[in-house]
Formats: structure tokens, C-alpha cells, sequence
């Protein structure tokens, strides 16, 4: 079935330092969508993105949906203890309306 | 605030007992979702409602059970066929489909269920 294969699965990295994480799948999309959690909370959106090639931007984070349509990728600028978290990209199952699918997510870690 | 609320927040039980899980929202949405999280897993979906009265399998339904009689309720019921319950469970709603644009999935903070 159509999947969303997200990497990498963690990242340790030091406070201040960028991020860069993605999502590929086999099949195209018509839709990125990039959540994150926070330890114990439900995950919150934040970048949608809807045509290929776009770049969005929320703050430091930064998400582009890829000229393919198969790969989104989301950055994090000067990461801070509180971006900490799970982030999962997700997408329209087979382009429909009414189901969406998640990777597996990145699960990030800040050093002090 | 307008939101979801789940409850409780932490909820332990005796195998081969039902359970219910809460799910309440307030948005005015009206397609409500259940997932399961466990860890490495990623988010799976249970069983979803686009409109009162109706439902849909996810992808593990097995063991599970809802209801859908009020637009701002979708309770989970958990129920001793499922053989591995304990897991952390995220209800969600959005506006309409989740996948339409502009329909971004809300998820509420979700119930750690312990079965033992």
C-alpha cells in the first residue's frame, strides 16, 4: 500500500544548530502536511503545503513540497530546547479527501 | 477556547475488561478520527466518522468499537478482543475530510491506556 518513509527516524543534535529532515514515497501527492509533537501532547500542525514546489514558511521552520510531488522536506534554523518533539509528514491516501497517512516520524533531541 | 478534549489522561485496567475512552470537541467540525500511537509506529487509524451517525474502519479496527450519535462526541470503546491495548490513543477531528485542503486535523492530547 501507499506509504510515507520519513528520515531520518532521530536526530541528536546541539541547541543553535539546523535541521533538515524528509518524507519520500513511491506515489505522488497532492498535499505535504507537517505536524509536530510534543512529549505527551497530540500533534500539532505546522506547515500545509498544496502545490509542487512550494516553500512555506512558519517562523524558523521552513517546509518545501518537492518538484516531484514524491518528497517534502521540512528545515529547522537556530533549534532551541523547545523544538524538541516527534515530526511527522503526512499526506492524502491515494489522493482522497477523507484519510490522510503519517510516516513513521523524526524524532528529534537537543543536546544541552 | 474552541478544542479537543480527551479523557482521562492516564487510564489503567484489568485484561478481558471493556473500556470506554472520551473524545469531545467543540470546533463545530464534522469528521472525528481515532489513532493509535505506539512506539516506532508512527500514527494508525482505528476507525473515523464523517458525519453523525456513521463510521468507517481504519486500518486496525479490530478489537475496537465507536459510536458516532452526536456531532461533538466519538467515544472508543476498547474492548477485550483486542489483544494488545495498551498503547497511547490520539482522537482528532477536522472540518470536513481530512485530506481536502484546508481541513488540517485537530488531535487532542490524547489517553495512555495500561492494561494489565
Amino acid at each position: 500500500g501507499q506509504q510515507l518513509n520519513q528520515s531520518p527516524q532521530s536526530m541528536f543534535i546541539q541547541e543553535g544548530e539546523d535541521v533538515s529532515m524528509n518524507c519520500t514515497s513511491s506515489s505522488i501527492f497532492n498535499t505535504w502536511l507537517w505536524y509536530k509533537q510534543d512529549p505527551g501532547e497530540g500533534p500539532v500542525l505546522l506547515i500545509a503545503l498544496y502545490k509542487a514546489g512550494e516553500l512555506t514558511s512558519n517562523g524558523r521552520l521552513t517546509a518545501q513540497f518537492g518538484i516531484t510531488r514524491k518528497d517534502s522536506f521540512l528545515n529547522i534554523s537556530a533549534s532551541i530546547p523547545s523544538d524538541v518533539g516527534i515530526y511527522f509528514c503526512a499526506g492524502p491516501y491515494m489522493n482522497r479527501d477523507d484519510k490522510i497517512i503519517f510516516g513513521k516520524g523524526t524524532r528529534l533531541h537537543i543536546l544541552p | 477556547d474552541g478544542g479537543i478534549t480527551q479523557s482521562p489522561k492516564y487510564l489503567f485496567r484489568k485484561e478481558g475488561q471493556n473500556v470506554t475512552l472520551s473524545c469531545e470537541q467543540n470546533l463545530n467540525h464534522d469528521a472525528m478520527y481515532w489513532y493509535r500511537q505506539d512506539p516506532g509506529q508512527g500514527l494508525r487509524l482505528i476507525y473515523y466518522s464523517q458525519i453523525v451517525n456513521d463510521f468507517q474502519k481504519g486500518d486496525i479496527a479490530e478489537g475496537y468499537s465507536v459510536s458516532r450519535e452526536k456531532k461533538e462526541s466519538f467515544p472508543l470503546t476498547v474492548t477485550s478482543a483486542q489483544k494488545n491495548p495498551t498503547a497511547f490513543y490520539l482522537c482528532a477531528s477536522s472540518r470536513w475530510g481530512q485530506g481536502a485542503v484546508n481541513s488540517p486535523l485537530h488531535f487532542g492530547n490524547g489517553t495512555r491506556l495500561t492494561v494489565t
